[in-house]
């Protein structure tokens, strides 16, 4: 893999369901792996940082996993809530150019 | 603590216009980078300064040029405006060039006629 891949491109679930999306990245020169929330008529947040294979870190109703060996990174919502709706982008950040590529991201969208 | 602060946040242009965009800093953050957003596109990275030069550079054409000020404080170019150009421009910054969590401005929507 050469570029930062999502999938799904969008998703729509209903309130209480959960969810999941993939972020592929080039495993070579791996440094870091980033998630951010872009809500709509707002700036990207991050929500996670994560740098170690098998790292998973949790905020609340969400998780996130990271394999760099085979260079995927899972975002779990459980039980999502309509204002979990937003774009989710992950960004690979490689030793080996020093800068974050990032991925077309995954359009959540959760119905009441 | 202030957030990343873009101005102008909307811009009309004409083709062939020139165009500066700026972007100031969360207090101690020197590293500036900027991203380009067409529908459709992932964050494009433009570039990024820190310390008042530029690091990193993507794959955009010369037009665009940018500048980082001793107050971290950059500024962003593009000459010779072409309709492709218009876009949501993104600043992001953080503390140093290692991979800490970026920190996004609320961007700046340039739409070239």
């Amino acid at each position: 893999i050469l570029n930062v891949e999502q999938s799904p491109q969008s998703l729509h679930v209903q309130e209480g369901d959960s969810t999941n999306f993939t972020c592929s990245f080039p495993s070579s020169n791996f440094y870091a792996l980033h998630w951010y929330r872009w809500e709509t008529a707002k700036s990207p947040e991050a929500l996670f940082v994560m740098t170690l294979n098998g790292d998973e870190k949790k905020k609340g109703r969400i998780s996130a996993t990271l394999n760099t060996k085979e260079g995927y990174s899972y975002l779990y919502i459980k039980g999502s809530q309509p204002e979990d709706s937003a774009t989710y982008l992950c960004a690979s950040f490689s030793s080996g150019t020093y800068k974050y590529i990032f991925g077309t991201g995954t359009r959540l969208k959760v119905l009441a | 603590k202030a957030g990343v602060t873009q101005t102008p946040r909307y811009l009309i242009k004409t083709r062939g216009q020139q165009v500066t965009l700026s972007c100031s800093p969360i207090s101690g953050h020197r590293s500036v980078s900027w991203y380009q957003q067409t529908p459709g596109q992932g964050l494009q990275f433009l570039f990024e300064y820190f310390s008042e030069t530029q690091r990193n550079k993507g794959n955009f054409p010369g037009r665009f040029s940018g500048r980082q000020f001793s107050n971290s404080r950059s500024e962003m170019n593009v000459s010779t405006l072409e309709l492709g150009d218009s876009a949501l421009y993104l600043c992001a910054t953080r503390p140093g060039q290692d991979a800490y969590e970026q920190y996004f401005g609320p961007g700046t929507r340039l739409t070239v006629t």
